[in-house]
C-alpha cells in the first residue's frame, strides 16, 4: 500500500461541466502521475508532476490541466468535460528509494460524462 | 517510436496448466521493465522490475524473465486466484521523469 487515495471514486457528470479529481499521498513522494485507462488503449499518461508547482504534459493532455500546490495533493481538472473523457483515471507515485523507480497506483476514479 | 506489445490479448487456462505471457518492447536504452497485475475495478499492483537481459525474478507461481527485446511472465501451475490482467511497462526513452509506456495487457482466466 503506497498510501494513495483518490476522490471521488465514482462520478457522473454532464458535458460541458468542470470536473476536478484529487489524488492524495501520505509518503512525501516527489513524482506523481495521472493516467487514463480505456479499453483497447491501455494506460496512457495525461500529466505528471516532479515537485510542488512543477508539472508537465503527457501523451494525452488535451482538455486536461493539473495543479500541485502541496507535495501530498495532485489535482486533475477537466475544464469542460466531454464524452470522450469518460474513462477510469488512475493516479500514481514513483518510488525513488534506492535504485528502483517503480510506480505505485491508487484505486482509480471512474468518470462518466453524459 | 517507443512501443510495448503484449501477447496474447487473452489467455484461458485450466488450473494447474502452466503457460507464459509475452511483452515485447522497442525502446532505446532500456531503463527497466515493470510487470503489474490488475484486478477488475482496481489499480495496477506492482509485481516485478527487471533491469538487464538474463535477469529473473520470482514470486509464488510467477517468474519474470528479460531478454534484449522481450520479457516473459511464466505462470507455473496457476490457480483461479491468479486470474487478472497482467500489464508490462517500460520507461520512455529520454528524460528523467520516469514516464512509462504500457502495453495493453493480457487478460488471464484460470478455470478450476
Amino acid at each position: 500500500d503506497a498510501g494513495i487515495t483518490q476522490s471521488p471514486r465514482h462520478k457522473v457528470t454532464e458535458t460541458g461541466t468542470p470536473v476536478t479529481l484529487r489524488c492524495h499521498q501520505t509518503e512525501n513522494h516527489r513524482y506523481m502521475y495521472w493516467y487514463r485507462q480505456d479499453p483497447g488503449h491501455g494506460l496512457r499518461l495525461i500529466h505528471y508532476s516532479y515537485g510542488v508547482k512543477d508539472t508537465d504534459k503527457g501523451e494525452v493532455s488535451d482538455g486536461y490541466s493539473v495543479s500541485r500546490s502541496k507535495t501530498e495533493d495532485f489535482l486533475l481538472t477537466l475544464e469542460s468535460a466531454t464524452s470522450s473523457q469518460t474513462s477510469v483515471y488512475f493516479c500514481a507515485i514513483r518510488s525513488t528509494s534506492g535504485s528502483t523507480n517503480e510506480q505505485f497506483f491508487g484505486p482509480g476514479t471512474r468518470l462518466t460524462v453524459l | 517510436e517507443d512501443q510495448v506489445t503484449q501477447s496474447p490479448e487473452a489467455l484461458r487456462l485450466q488450473e494447474g496448466e502452466s503457460s507464459s505471457l509475452n511483452c515485447s518492447y522497442t525502446v532505446s536504452g532500456l531503463r527497466g521493465l515493470f510487470w503489474y497485475r490488475q484486478d477488475p475495478g482496481k489499480g495496477p499492483e506492482f509485481l516485478f522490475t527487471l533491469y538487464s537481459a538474463g535477469e529473473e525474478k520470482e514470486k509464488e507461481r510467477l517468474k519474470a524473465t528479460l531478454t534484449k527485446k522481450e520479457s516473459f511472465l511464466h505462470i507455473t501451475a496457476p490457480k483461479p486466484e491468479d486470474s487478472a490482467t497482467y500489464l508490462c511497462a517500460v520507461p520512455r526513452y529520454g528524460g528523467s521523469q520516469g514516464n512509462l509506456i504500457f502495453g495493453k495487457g493480457t487478460k488471464l482466466s484460470v478455470k478450476p
